[in-house]
């Protein structure tokens, strides 16, 4: 199972609005709506933002919006603070009844 | 609270196994699945299996079938994952994570295992 792709590094200013890609095939990301999304500061473990492509878990900023297209799911995050600064993942059910995740995306509060 | 608890960081000689433990406190334990995701330094999230709590069924990542295996103990709730045949590769930061409050989303993560694999 290869991993989701995702781009290495995103940037925004503070205020401003970033999108992330989050791209499979149709026997992960297209074939199911179970992609989630993680946020992941340096040395913690990873915490859950968005499930089901676009629910976000009780405590998660309504910032933070998920949606999916096809084969390829996407994390918005509006109104950028200093404290979104992560790494973020995405993740995937696929038709194996396995997981999968993206490779991650650095992002960086100008 | 709900809360994943792991065991100690590990140092492992290459050829070696390593079995990490993930407690589980302050839900039912046998309501829900444990995944397991490893990291390596410097590098992203990968999936490496699941296990069901309530009847201990598996499904391992293919790349490390024949090396890995998972299990629970439902009077302890607690969660165990070894890794067996050790190579450097294997060295990364080990997590446990809760999986079925949400299809397909761990919402409950561990906080981590640091496992070293060096002669």
């Amino acid at each position: 199972q290869s991993a989701l792709t995702q781009p290495a590094s995103v940037s925004g200013s503070p205020g401003q609005s970033i999108t992330i890609s989050c791209t499979g095939t149709s026997s992960d990301v297209g074939g199911y709506n179970y992609v989630s999304w993680y946020q992941q500061h340096p040395g913690k473990a990873p915490k859950l933002m968005i499930y089901e492509v676009s629910n976000r878990p009780s405590g998660v900023s309504n910032r933070f919006s998920g949606s999916k297209s096809g084969n390829t799911a996407s994390l918005t995050i509006s109104g950028l603070q200093a404290e979104d600064e992560a790494d973020y993942y995405c993740s995937s059910y696929t038709s194996s009844s396995m997981g999968v995740f993206g490779g991650g995306t650095k992002l960086t509060v100008l | 609270q709900v809360q994943l608890v792991q065991s100690g960081a590990e140092v492992k000689k290459p050829g070696a196994s390593v079995k990490v433990s993930c407690k589980a406190s302050g839900y039912t334990f046998t309501s829900y699945g444990i995944s397991w995701v490893r990291q390596a330094p410097g590098q992203g999230l990968e999936w490496m299996g699941w296990i069901s709590a309530y009847n201990g069924n598996t499904n391992y990542a293919q790349k490390l079938q024949g090396r890995v295996t998972m299990t629970t103990d439902t009077s302890t709730s607690t969660a165990y994952m070894e890794l067996r045949s050790l190579r450097s590769d294997d060295t990364a930061v080990y997590y446990c994570a809760r999986d079925g409050s949400y299809d397909g989303a761990f919402d409950i993560w561990g906080q981590g295992t640091m496992v070293t694999v060096s002669s």
